[in-house]
């Protein structure tokens, strides 16, 4: 199985200054098919996930440009630009170039 | 709009049985690969399975976790996916969440079902 990791695992922000995410996968996340299924999502609390970054860099549909996402290979990164209230929460990477999906551990990001 | 509405989660025991819905609407469900995860309370999420698109088999993938206990199946004509779960154990319980997929990227999440496994 891919092992998925995150730094940090916590990570109070100022509001209106910038968070920085990492994952790094324990295997390359290129698919046969040339694409590499990173995504991001975001779990507001008391919420179900929701999808922010697909194949490393796609904003999904009305996600803010804040959040922006990079990488390549096995090292990847999720930005917020300046952090909003309503940004709190968990933030998971997860892979789905091979099977079983995983997901890393999650980075809790919480206001100063 | 794309809705998923999960249904069918509840209380039950150890090894008893439950069947899992996840209702989709704003989409023709059928040209779509569909999943399910699962939140144990105060945990991350975890992957549980995937039924591909008729175009592509039908075919399904589960975590080792689950493999041999749970099926994924799915009716197009009804815009359904289920979860079976069998032989189920405490560690099962969860919040389980369907999505919806484009090929591997999953896009919408359903707000979840609780099913709580205990005696």
């Amino acid at each position: 199985d891919i092992v998925m990791t995150q730094t940090p695992l916590s990570s109070p922000v100022t509001l209106g200054q910038p968070a920085s995410i990492s994952c790094r996968s324990s295997q390359s996340l290129v698919h046969s098919d040339g694409n590499t299924y990173l995504s991001w999502l975001q779990q507001r609390p008391g919420q179900p996930p929701r999808l922010l970054i697909y194949k490393i860099s796609n904003r999904f549909s009305g996600v803010p440009d804040r959040f922006s996402g990079s990488g390549a290979g096995t090292d990847f990164t999720l930005k917020i630009s300046r952090v909003e209230a309503e940004d709190v929460g968990v933030y998971y990477c997860m892979q789905a170039t091979q099977f079983p999906f995983t997901f890393g551990p999650g980075t809790k990001v919480d206001i100063k | 709009e794309v809705q998923l509405v999960e249904s069918g989660g509840g209380l039950v025991k150890p090894g008893r049985s439950l069947r899992l819905s996840c209702t989709a609407s704003g989409f023709t469900f059928g040209d779509y690969a569909m999943s399910w995860f699962r939140q144990a309370p105060g945990k991350g999420l975890e992957w549980v399975g995937f039924i591909r698109s008729k175009a592509y088999g039908g075919t399904t993938e589960y975590a080792a976790s689950v493999k041999g206990r749970f099926t994924i199946s799915r009716d197009d004509s009804k815009s359904i996916a289920y979860l079976q779960m069998n032989s189920l154990k405490t560690e099962d319980t969860a919040v389980y969440y369907c999505t919806r997929g484009v090929w591997l990227t999953l896009d919408y999440w359903g707000q979840g079902t609780l099913v709580t496994v205990s005696s």
